[in-house]
């Protein structure tokens, strides 16, 4: 199995500018996670996904984060628009439910 | 709310020393404890895990107890190498939290030759 496949793998854009970052689970699982890891606030839950239907996105900071989950292969965390406090690390995870959490590589956002 | 805390880091050790790095944890009910590690520039993986209160999980020369009267679940390893150097999150899962994760703030080790 080719793991969780996150892209970009990195990504420098301009504040005001739309991010896209991209999640494929890993085929089976039916629960997806999306976090973000700064030096500041640590590894932070932004939202969560059961079956494709968004369970908790308490995490997600403001209205400038958007996540959707179209099918069990892909999902999207868009950020519009970006400011440079958004600059982190943001890791894709899956999971079937209540088993083992498996991390993607992340993608590097860089807001300038 | 659910909580996890570690103790503060960078750890460094040097090679073959003992390493214990503690983790405390609040929580309603009995969750489900974790050590995931992050070498540098990958993702997380999960190290061991322990569901329910006297479990031992192990894996790799490390090893951490459920310990449900200190609500600990400290990570002990007895010869560390230089590969272990990462760093080292603590985490729980609530009952009936589907699969939502709760990390400490993570904890760096380095190991010297």
């Amino acid at each position: 199995d080719a793991g969780v496949i996150q892209s970009p793998r990195h990504e420098v854009t301009e504040m005001g500018q739309e991010v896209t970052l991209r999640c494929k689970p890993i085929s089976g699982h039916n629960s997806l996670f999306w976090y973000r890891q700064t030096m500041m606030r640590g590894l932070e839950l932004l939202i969560y996904f059961n079956n494709n239907v968004p369970i908790d996105d308490s995490g997600m900071p403001e209205d400038r984060f958007s996540a959707k989950m179209p099918n069990a292969s892909f999902s999207t965390l868009k950020i519009q628009p970006s400011e440079p406090r958004d600059s982190a690390v943001y890791f894709c995870a899956s999971s079937q439910t209540f088993y083992e959490q498996y991390f993607g590589p992340g993608t590097r956002l860089t807001v300038t | 709310g659910d909580s996890v805390t570690q103790m503060e880091g960078p750890v460094t050790l040097s090679e073959e020393a003992f390493l214990t790095i503690n983790c405390t944890y609040t929580a309603t009910g009995y969750p489900s404890l974790f050590w995931y590690v992050q070498y540098p520039g990958e993702g997380l993986q999960l190290l061991l895990k322990a569901t329910k209160a006297d479990d031992k999980g192990s894996n790799k020369g490390f090893e951490a107890t459920y310990r449900k009267e200190t609500t600990s679940f400290h990570l002990e390893k007895g010869s560390v190498q230089v590969s272990d150097s990462a760093v080292y999150f603590c985490a729980l899962e609530g009952r009936n939290q589907g699969g939502k994760l709760i990390f400490g703030q993570g904890t760096e080790l380095s190991v010297k030759p």
